[in-house]
C-alpha cells in the first residue's frame, strides 16, 4: 500500500532553516511527482510548490520562490523540502502530497509540525 | 492566479441530510481539474473527488461531485456522523495550484 512518511516535528529560530523529509513507498517513487502544502494552524491549506522525483526538476510558489528548496534522492525513495529564512508565520504543519495519475493528489504524508519561535 | 471562494463557511445538518458545498472559481478552471478534500481535526486531507465529478478509490457513493467551468459542487446525499469534517476544493489546472478557504460540515 502507498504510504508517504515523514519526518519528526521542528522548534527552530527565526532567521533558521528547517529540512523535511518525504519517504515514499508502496510505489514507484520517481513515476509521481510529490508536491508540499502547509497549513497554519486553524487556517486553510497553501500549495508550495512540487519536484519531479525522475529529473529533479522543481516549480515553486511565487510567494516562497528564493526561500524553498526541493529535492530528492531516488535510492532511499526519499523527497526533501529545506525552507530557510524562517519567520514565525511560517509556524505551520507541512504535508508532502503525492500527485495522481490525474494530477490530484491521492495520497499525503501524516504532515510535520514546524513551529518557529525565538 | 485562480482565486477559489467556498460557501458556505459552516454547515450544520443532522445526519441523514443532504449537505450542499459550494466552490467558485475567479477564473474558469482548466479541463476540469477540480478536486475535493476532507480533512478531520489532527489528520491530513483526504482525496474525495477528482476531475470535478469522479470519486477517489474508497470514497463512499453518497459524496458527489458535479458543475464545470467556475462553479462546482460537493454534495453529501446522506450524512453521516463521521462526515463531520472540513471540505477543500482545490483547482491543479494552472499554477500556482490553489485551494478554497473550506467547509465546515458540523454533524448536529
Amino acid at each position: 500500500q502507498v504510504q508517504l512518511v515523514q519526518s519528526g516535528a521542528e522548534v527552530k529560530k527565526p532567521g533558521a532553516s528547517v529540512k523535511v523529509s518525504c519517504k515514499g513507498s508502496g510505489y514507484t517513487f520517481t513515476a509521481y511527482y510529490m508536491h508540499w502544502v502547509r497549513q497554519a494552524p486553524g487556517q486553510g491549506l497553501e500549495w508550495m510548490g512540487w519536484i519531479n522525483p525522475n529529473s529533479g526538476g522543481t516549480s515553486y510558489a511565487q510567494k516562497f520562490q528564493g526561500r524553498v528548496t526541493m529535492t530528492r534522492d531516488t535510492s532511499i525513495s526519499t523527497a526533501y523540502m529545506e525552507l530557510s529564512r524562517l519567520r514565525s508565520d511560517d509556524t505551520a504543519v507541512y504535508y508532502c502530497a503525492k500527485e495522481a495519475v490525474h494530477a490530484d493528489f491521492d495520497f499525503w504524508g501524516q504532515g510535520t509540525l514546524v513551529t518557529v519561535s525565538s | 492566479e485562480i482565486v477559489l471562494t467556498q460557501s458556505p463557511g459552516t454547515l450544520s445538518l443532522s445526519p441523514g441530510e443532504r449537505a450542499t458545498l459550494s466552490c467558485r472559481a475567479s477564473q474558469s478552471v482548466s479541463s476540469n481539474y477540480l478536486a475535493w478534500y476532507q480533512q478531520k481535526p489532527g489528520q491530513a486531507p483526504r482525496l474525495l473527488i477528482y476531475g470535478a465529478s469522479s470519486r477517489a478509490t474508497g470514497i463512499p457513493d453518497r459524496f458527489s461531485g458535479s458543475g464545470s467551468g467556475t462553479d462546482f459542487t460537493l454534495t453529501i446525499s446522506r450524512l453521516e456522523p463521521e462526515d463531520s469534517a472540513v471540505y477543500y476544493c482545490q483547482q491543479y489546472g494552472s499554477s500556482p495550484l490553489t485551494f478554497g478557504g473550506g467547509t465546515k460540515v458540523e454533524i448536529k
